[in-house]
């Protein structure tokens, strides 16, 4: 079974452009979160979407920062006019239902977001 | 939302038990205690949770105290591979906009020794 799959592993921008960061659960999950990893510091839980919804959303930045989870496709997570503090490891899990539930998350092995 | 304490390092021989502390002494009733690991580079993985019952998967065995106040991870027989940063995290009971949220502290570096 494949796990979570995230594109891409390393992706590089200058400052002004866009990221657009991809997630694709594993089989039979439909509920997605992202974290982000600051160099040497902890991983920050971000959002956490069910499809087509946003279900807590509250450790996103205000700006630049989106995400979405459509019926069909992968999660994207999308941050405009990047800037060098966006520079981190993004990481996406998901399970098959909310932690609350007590379904495990299962990560994937992250994309490494570099600003120039 | 319960805290967690581990200590921020522990070492290892390899082929030996490493037994993995957590603290979490203000856990409530339907709290989960989960277990993640990180090792460099790589995303977390999953490795056990529990609720009050010593639980026991093909990687790893949760101890978790009577009174749920503090719990341990044993890794069996450590290998190098398992050299590796580790979490314990207690999940936010039902109810709020939350649920999901896993809340990731320091962890404890893991160091298994040749």
């Amino acid at each position: 079974n494949a796990g979570v799959m995230q594109n891409p592993r390393h992706l590089v921008r200058r400052r002004g452009q866009e990221a657009r960061l991809r997630c694709s659960p594993m089989k039979g999950h439909s509920h997605v979160y992202w974290y982000r990893q600051l160099p040497e510091e902890g991983l920050k839980f971000m959002v956490y979407l069910q499809k087509e919804n946003i279900i807590d959303e509250s450790g996103m930045p205000k700006e630049r920062f989106s995400a979405e989870f459509p019926k069909e496709g992968p999660s994207i997570l999308r941050i405009q006019q990047v800037v060098r503090g966006d520079s981190a490891a993004y990481f996406c899990a998901s399970s098959r239902g909310p932690t609350v539930t007590h379904q495990p998350q299962h990560f994937g092995d992250g994309t490494r977001l570099s600003i120039l | 939302d319960a805290k967690t304490t581990q200590p921020p390092s522990m070492d290892c021989a390899e082929g030996r038990a490493a037994n993995l502390p957590c603290n979490h002494s203000t856990i409530s009733g339907n709290e989960y205690v989960y277990w993640y690991r990180q090792i460099h580079s790589q995303g977390p993985q999953y490795i056990i949770h529990g609720l009050k019952n010593n639980e026991t998967n093909e990687m790893a065995s949760l101890i978790i105290t009577e009174d749920r106040k503090s719990s341990t991870l044993i890794l069996p027989h450590a290998t190098l591979r398992d050299t590796a940063v580790y979490y314990c995290i207690v999940s936010r009971s039902a109810g709020g906009t939350s649920y999901g949220k896993l809340t990731f502290g320091q962890g404890t570096i893991l160091t298994v020794h040749p």
